[in-house]
C-alpha cells in the first residue's frame, strides 16, 4: 500500500530533550516536506526537500533540522525542544519534485513538549 | 466562507444535499489551487485540484470552481454523504524559483458536519 509513515504517533517531552520523528515513503517520490498544523494556523510548512541531500527551509524552520540520505526518509529533528513546537506534525510527499502538488501525507505526529 | 489565514469553524449540511464550501485568496499571483479532506486523526488527503487556465474542474462528486477575477475559489459537494464529515482545506500554489518548485499556503480550514 502507497503511505507515508511517521513514527511515533504521540510524543511528551521535555524541553531540551532532543528528539527525532521519523518519516517514510514508498512511492518513490522526489518532493518531501514537514508541516506544522496549529489551531487557527493552518499547515505550515517548516522544511522540504526536492531530492536525496537537498533540503530548504519553509516558513517556520527555526529550532527544526532535517536530512535526506535516502530517497524514502525524510527525518524531523528537534535538537532542544520548546514549549512553543508543541504541535501537530505532518510529513508530506510528493511525486513532482518541482511541484509540491497532490502531496501524500502522513497520519501525523502530536508533540507536547513540558 | 474560507479565507487563506482566516478561519471559518463550521458548516452543516443535511446529508443528501449539496455543500459548498468557500474559499479566498489573496496572491494573484497564485496559479495552482488544490483541496484536502482531513478527518479526525488522519493527515489530510487530496481531493481535487485546478490551474489558474481552469475556471472548473470536477471529480467523482466533487467540483471545484475558480474565479480569478474576485479570487475565489469553492468546492462543491454533491449529495453529501456521513464519510464526507471533516474538515476541508484549500491551499493556493505559487511558483518561487526558476526551477519551478512552488510554495504552497494553507488556509485554516472550515469543518463540514454532515446532519443525518
Amino acid at each position: 500500500e502507497a503511505q507515508v509513515t511517521q513514527n511515533p504517533r504521540y510524543l511528551i517531552t521535555v524541553t531540551g530533550k532532543k528528539l527525532t520523528v521519523t518519516c517514510s515513503q514508498n512511492m518513490n517520490h522526489e518532493y518531501m516536506s514537514w508541516y506544522r498544523q496549529d489551531p487557527g494556523l493552518g499547515l505550515r510548512q517548516i522544511y522540504y526537500s526536492m531530492n536525496v541531500e537537498v533540503t530548504d527551509k519553509g516558513d517556520v524552520p527555526e529550532g527544526y533540522k532535517v536530512s535526506r540520505k535516502e530517497k524514502r526518509n525524510f527525518p524531523l529533528i528537534l535538537e532542544s525542544p520548546s514549549p512553543n513546537q508543541t504541535s501537530l506534525y505532518f510529513c508530506a510527499s510528493s511525486l513532482g519534485f518541482t511541484r509540491a502538488e497532490k502531496l501524500f501525507f502522513g497520519s501525523g505526529t502530536q508533540l507536547s513538549v513540558l | 466562507g474560507e479565507s487563506v489565514g482566516l478561519h471559518l469553524p463550521t458548516l452543516s449540511v443535511q446529508e443528501g444535499d449539496n455543500s459548498i464550501i468557500n474559499c479566498a485568496y489573496s496572491n494573484s499571483a497564485s496559479d495552482y489551487f488544490i483541496w484536502y479532506k482531513q478527518e479526525s486523526g488522519k493527515g489530510p488527503q487530496f481531493i481535487i485540484d485546478i490551474r489558474s487556465n481552469m475556471d472548473k474542474r470536477q471529480g467523482q462528486r466533487v467540483t471545484v470552481l475558480l474565479n480569478k477575477t474576485v479570487k475565489h475559489l469553492s468546492l462543491q459537494i454533491a449529495a453529501t454523504q456521513p464519510g464526507d464529515s471533516a474538515v476541508y482545506f484549500c491551499a493556493e500554489g505559487d511558483r518561487i524559483s526558476n526551477f519551478g518548485n512552488e510554495k504552497l499556503t494553507f488556509g485554516t480550514g472550515t469543518r463540514l458536519t454532515i446532519i443525518p
